[in-house]
Formats: structure tokens, sequence, C-alpha cells
């Protein structure tokens, strides 16, 4: 049974910072990684999709990097903003359902 | 709409009584999802459709909850004799492919009392 987790929980980092968000999954059998952005009280929005045969996907700000082998993922935000502040959470789909299995989210706060 | 939709976005009920609750996915995408999220913690799956069918029910919890998508488009979530552990907010996602991006709905917030 596929299972994601994410490190750290929380992150509070002041205005200007690069950081940096993991991710990992235990079966490497993946069909992709999504990143999603969710702001309190909202459903969520998706950043960016890595397939499984691809590196890295990248977004302005946000850059995604993928390593199957070793079953992570990361999540690189440059420059970060107080409108960065959210939950981010990553999904793994795998070879063998057709669901979305997700981590439990890093809440980011990025201070003024 | 451009977007996934979903209605309510709030419902307030009491134990025992029947709710639904309705996802518009995108138009053309052929797969729909629905998640079930508690505070603060990552979505949980309940139920895949593709097309009309469910090709994925696993998530499901027990027998009071069942969907369905009757004509590949529109979907129900139906939990029957509500109880205060179903309190959560319900995400509806949809796909035009298996490997495709997800895009999600801004959820139901459903509170059993």
């Amino acid at each position: 049974k596929q299972e994601v987790t994410q490190i750290p929980a929380a992150l509070s980092v002041p205005e200007g910072e690069n950081l940096v968000l993991n991710c990992s999954f235990t079966d490497s059998a993946i069909y992709n990684l999504q990143w999603f952005r969710q702001d309190p009280g909202k459903g969520l929005t998706s950043l960016l999709l890595i397939q499984s045969s691809q590196r890295e996907q990248t977004s302005g700000r946000l850059n995604a990097s993928l390593d199957k082998s070793s079953g992570r993922s990361t999540l690189y935000i440059a420059a970060s903003q107080p409108g960065d502040s959210a939950t981010y959470l990553c999904a793994v789909k795998d070879d063998y359902g057709q669901n979305f299995v997700f981590g439990p989210g890093t809440r980011l706060s990025v201070l003024p | 709409g451009a977007g996934v939709s979903q209605t309510p976005s709030n419902k307030v009920t009491e134990k025992g009584k029947y709710v639904e609750l309705r996802c518009d996915p995108i138009s053309g995408h052929t797969a729909l999802y629905w998640y079930r999220q508690s505070l603060g913690q990552g979505p949980e799956f309940l139920i895949y459709f593709q097309g009309t069918g469910a090709a994925d029910d696993s998530g499901l919890p027990n027998d009071r909850f069942f969907a369905v998508r009757p004509e590949g488009s529109v979907s129900t979530l139906k939990i029957q004799r509500t109880e205060r552990g179903d309190s959560a907010v319900y995400l509806c996602a949809s796909t035009p492919g298996p490997v495709s991006e997800a895009f999600f709905g801004q959820g139901t917030r459903l509170t059993v009392v």
C-alpha cells in the first residue's frame, strides 16, 4: 500500500527566503506526482505535475523535482512571499490503483 | 463553468439524516474522484469513476456511503444515516485522462450535529 509523508509538517520563514518542501513515497511504481496548494477553508489548487519519466517541472518561482527510484520529490520555492502562505500537499498516482494518495501536507507561513 | 463545481459549499445536517453532495466536473473530463478531508490531514480517497462506472470504490468507509455518475458527467455522493464522524470536507476532482493533471473543486463542508 502506497504511503506518502511530508516533511516538515510546518515551516515559518521570513519573506524573501528560498525554501524546500519534501515529499516521500514508499512505492516507486508511480504514474505521476502532483503538488497542490490549499488555502484555509478552500479546495486544492494544482501547482505542478511531474510524470514518472520526468525529473523536474518549473512554473515561475516554483520548481518540483522527482527521484522515483528513491521515492522522493521536492518543491523548491524561490524568493518566498507572504502570499505563498498556505498548506502544500503532494499526491502520488501509482501503477496499481487509479486514485491519488496524498501526504498530510506542509503548512507554510511566510512572514513579512 | 471552467472549473470543478461542488454544491452546496456548506451543509449542516442532523445525525441520522440523509445527505447528497453534488460535483460538476470540467466538461469532457472522463475521470472523477471523491475525497474526504478531515481538519489538519491530507485528503483520503473515497471513490473513482471512469465514465459512468465506479472503477474503484475501495475508499468508501461503509455501506452508508454511495456515489453515482449516471451520465458520465455530474456525480452525486450520497450518505445515509449520517453520523458525527462523517463531518469533514468532501472534495471532488476530475481529470481528462489517467495520467493527466487533476483539478479539484472548492469542496463541501459537511457538519453533522
